[in-house]
């Protein structure tokens, strides 16, 4: 089936570097989206995205968080400056349209530490 | 405040038997609920959703019953099967775009 690829699989990093978390997402679909997930709790929404703008973001969202889509290529949160409690696993995922809330394809995560 | 809640927190259960996986939800807004599962080191996939318009869907060996009134839905496999271990996330969304997902049911079939 359809998959979103993410980049890299672990990165570890020390408190106040920035990181930039990459997605590919399917090829023909619209919508993209960030989640968090702490370690032993739900994966949790942080953003979403279309046409090149945030749609809508949860309070996880911080202003240190940003994403983009430059030119259709990776689908990318970048945090500047990252803090401790930002390490959690991070899944991409991605649905061909706005209608299919529940028909969105995950990528596999990016465990992010930060020391 | 947990939107979404989920138990058992792991369950086991023997090749054949059925598995009973339990959700339920505060927000009587929530009006899509799908069912991801996981494997091991391999991205969550949709398995199975519902609509609060039915109080049932069936696909193949997975269902799920769903109660509106006491805001509760379970999912229950049927002749369970090795291949069916994994974690099972229940999830809802009010808002389109955003799921809300439980903590996760960890299941483990045995031959």
């Amino acid at each position: 089936g359809p998959k979103v690829l993410q980049i890299p699989s672990h990165q570890i990093i020390d408190m106040g570097q920035m990181v930039t978390l990459n997605c590919d997402p399917v090829s023909n679909h619209l919508y993209f989206y960030w989640y968090k997930q702490i370690l032993g709790q739900q994966m949790e929404f942080l953003v979403n995205f279309y046409n090149g703008k945030v749609m809508e973001k949860s309070k996880l969202f911080k202003d240190q968080f940003s994403v983009e889509r430059p030119d259709g290529s990776y689908f990318t949160l970048k945090i500047q400056p990252t803090a401790l409690e930002d390490s959690a696993v991070y899944f991409c995922a991605s649905s061909p349209d706005w209608g299919g809330a529940g028909e969105q394809y995950f990528g596999p995560g990016t465990r992010l530490t930060v020391l | 405040q947990q939107q979404v809640r989920q138990s058992p927190q792991s369950l086991t259960v023997w090749e054949g038997e059925t598995a009973i996986l339990n959700c339920s939800y505060e927000d009587s807004t929530f009006d899509y609920f799908p069912w991801y599962w996981q494997f091991p080191r391999e991205s969550p996939a949709l398995l199975i959703a519902i609509r609060p318009v039915s109080n049932k869907k069936e696909d193949g060996r997975f269902t799920i019953f769903f109660n509106k009134r006491e805001k509760k839905l379970s999912l229950h496999i049927t002749d369970s099967q090795p291949g069916d271990s994994a974690t099972y996330f229940c999830a809802a969304t009010q808002v389109v775009g955003q799921l809300t997902f439980g903590r996760g049911t960890r299941l483990q079939v045995y031959a």
